[in-house]
């Protein structure tokens, strides 16, 4: 079955620890992004990535870091978490832009991550 | 600078009434707009995007450039049209051209 998946589902640590949220796509999609979805605020873009070793700044990329080693995974790092990092978090992938494909993004399921 | 503005955060209705959830947009160049849904416990995924001119769900949304608008309609909503539905815009070329700028979203809620 195509689609993205994110691990952990469900996070919840302490100020300061680094953790890595992993996403995995199983279509071939050169594009990848990640995204926070925080209430009154709807999803900002966080990093993303046009291929391989290719990655950009979304709008909001203080706190994170992201690599892009292999063309399935797009792991998103936070080296020192805090409190205002806790959000729903959002992976999503597409074939690179064309005019025709019009940038459909797929979305993962979603991680909850909780910081105290 | 782009932005995709949606006014309503709640939008309440009775099944069978019409329904309308606007979008405005600001975008210097050529934007695709598209709309997504997140079901309850489901992942966001996309409804239909304005290239298309497709009717999905029997939702549809014309692109007004004059207006800067992206407007879902339905003629007759359902109860499982409640979700949440967030308008979008990708711009064209550029290095924005991957890049989706979300609006803050509108829950619809269809009652019975």
């Amino acid at each position: 079955e195509a689609q993205v998946t994110q691990n952990p589902r469900y996070l919840i640590t302490v100020t300061g620890k680094k953790l890595t949220v992993t996403c995995s796509q199983n279509m071939n999609h050169e594009y990848m992004s990640w995204y926070r979805q925080d209430p009154g605020l709807g999803l900002r873009q966080i990093y993303y990535s046009m291929n391989v070793e290719a990655t950009d700044k979304g709008d909001v990329p203080e706190g994170y870091k992201v690599s892009r080693k292999e063309k399935r995974n797009f792991p998103l790092i936070l080296e020192s978490p805090s409190p205002n990092q806790t959000s729903l978090y959002f992976c999503a992938s597409s074939f690179r832009s064309g005019r025709v494909l019009g940038n459909e993004q797929f979305f993962g399921p979603g991680t909850r991550l909780t910081v105290l | 600078a782009q932005r995709v503005t949606q006014p309503e955060k709640l939008l309440s209705v009775f099944k069978g009434a019409p329904v309308e959830l606007k979008c405005n947009y600001s975008y210097s160049g050529s934007p695709e707009l598209f709309w997504y849904v997140q079901y309850s416990r489901q992942r966001l995924q996309l409804l239909l995007r304005h290239i298309s001119r497709e009717s999905i769900k029997g939702f549809t949304a014309d692109l007004n450039k004059g207006e800067t608008s992206f407007h879902l309609k339905k003629p007759f909503a359902q109860e499982e049209d409640s979700a949440m539905y967030y308008c979008a815009l990708s711009g064209l070329g550029g290095g924005a051209t991957n890049k989706l700028i979300f609006g803050t979203g509108t829950l619809l809620a269809v009652q019975p």
